[in-house]
């Protein structure tokens, strides 16, 4: 069983839509990352969280360190927010990664 | 903000041959870093830690013969893949901490490797 998993596997959206991705550890760590990696494969870091809720334009991540879960948030979806999105504990598990599909 | 640099970004190689891909902190001091692997249609695997100045940390199951580190500064750190054979295909990613930041990563753009 993966340390880290998150949920759905895959999503498809229309542009506009507010999109939620899930992510559950098993493991006690004392802070989170959310990562976006785009087809080419690179990867940028969107957020490090250990408490409560965080912003970033149209992106919001929060999560809860009792029930061991995280949630990364994307209003006002958009095509170009299609990627690959990944959470990871502090002990550098990765998920599974969430396929997202923003279409125009 | 911070930016992480790998080169190359992709390489093709023949079976024994051996690679060595740079992992570079642009804008700042990273006592340490991270290498991982990445299969297709899979999620990312560390392989290792890396330490300025101290030998790197593997993971289990990850050959350190074959995937030699080294950081002997705090601006880069190198993977070499020795004697790479096909199965050794895979894209490979490097992130860093900055030095007296306990938290966030940077993550570099990637380098596929293809071993022919």
């Amino acid at each position: 069983k993966n340390e880290v998993e998150q949920s759905p596997q895959n999503l498809t959206a229309q542009e506009g839509e507010f999109i939620t991705i899930n992510c559950s550890y098993s493991v006690g760590i004392s802070a989170l990352h959310w990562l976006q990696q785009h087809p080419g494969g690179g990867i940028v870091s969107l957020f490090m969280l250990s408490s409560g809720k965080k912003k970033h334009g149209r992106l919001i991540a929060t999560i809860n360190i009792q029930e061991k879960h995280s949630s990364l948030h994307i209003t006002a979806s958009h095509p170009r927010d299609s990627a690959v999105y990944i959470c990871s504990g502090s002990r550098l598990t990765f998920g599974e990664g969430t396929q997202l599909t923003v279409n125009p | 903000g911070a930016v992480v640099s790998q080169h190359p970004s992709w390489v093709i190689c023949k079976s024994g041959t051996s690679v060595k891909i740079e992992c570079r902190s642009l804008d700042f001091q990273a006592t340490t870093m991270f290498w991982y692997r990445q299969f297709p249609k899979q999620s990312l695997m560390l392989m290792a830690t890396s330490n300025e100045g101290s030998k790197a940390t593997y993971e289990q199951g990850v050959e350190k013969d074959k995937f030699l580190i080294n950081h002997a500064s705090l601006t880069l750190s190198t993977l070499t893949v020795t004697s790479a054979h096909p199965e050794d295909s895979s894209f490979y990613i490097c992130s860093a901490r900055r030095t007296g930041n306990t938290g966030e990563l940077f993550f570099g753009e990637g380098s596929r490797l293809t071993v022919l």
